[in-house]
């Protein structure tokens, strides 16, 4: 399996309040994404990275922000966390020189929960 | 959006019966890829396949593409419980992956 970790694995938290989630990898991939999976949705990209401070937006970036200060490193933000973001959040990465034509490489994901 | 649908949205079969799964989608594509995802998992990738192919085959799978007709399909000979999972086919063209919403696959011992 690729070297992809999450954490944490599970949170609760109530509304309002900021959450970030990390995605640690230990393949030194150029690529890292974050998705979302809601039922009835399949997985939905928020943001994805194709470098160090390297970011662009996906399909559902409203609410969400991110950084990558390290290759390694992909952390997700939710400034102030609202309802409709209960979600299960998973991370990818991919590597290669585009992010077109490389299978990508998923985490397990975090089930969060927003109260 | 160049989102794949997946048709059915579940499946169930006989353990050593044959299960098709078929993913359609919008507009042109670098390749598509198929994954599988087990409850309470990660997505793992299954195959790739181009646009300028049409066939490919990894052990008990076989892809096919009609890119005139923009769309694939997945074909999983002699299931066994294990392949229990839900499969998902992702668009690849000028976006990173685009994920329809899966076929949930049930194979029955």
């Amino acid at each position: 399996d690729a070297g992809i970790t999450q954490s944490p694995r599970h949170k609760v938290t109530e509304t309002g309040t900021p959450v970030t989630l990390r995605c640690h990898q230990t393949e030194n991939h150029r690529y890292m994404y974050w998705y979302r999976q809601d039922p009835g949705h399949g997985l939905r990209l928020i943001h994805y990275s194709y470098g160090v401070k390297d970011t662009d937006k996906g399909e559902v970036s409203d609410g969400y922000s991110v950084s990558r200060s390290k290759t390694e490193d992909f952390l997700l933000t939710l400034e102030s966390a609202t309802s409709s973001q209960t979600s299960v959040y998973f991370c990818a990465i991919s590597d290669g020189t585009s992010n077109s034509n490389q299978p990508q490489h998923f985490g397990d994901g975090t089930r969060l929960s927003i109260l | 959006s160049q989102q794949g649908e997946e048709d059915p949205q579940a499946l169930s079969i006989q353990e050593g019966e044959n299960a098709t799964m078929n993913c359609s989608y919008k507009t042109s594509i670098n390749n598509l890829q198929w994954y599988r995802q087990n409850s309470g998992r990660g997505l793992v990738h299954l195959i790739l396949i181009r646009s300028n192919e049409r066939e490919k085959h990894s052990g008990r799978l076989r892809v096919t593409l009609d890119t005139s007709k923009k769309s694939s399909s997945l074909l999983i000979t002699a299931s066994r419980a294990a392949d229990t999972a839900s499969y998902f086919c992702a668009t690849v063209g000028n976006t990173p992956l685009v994920f329809g919403k899966g076929t949930r696959l049930s194979v029955i011992a």
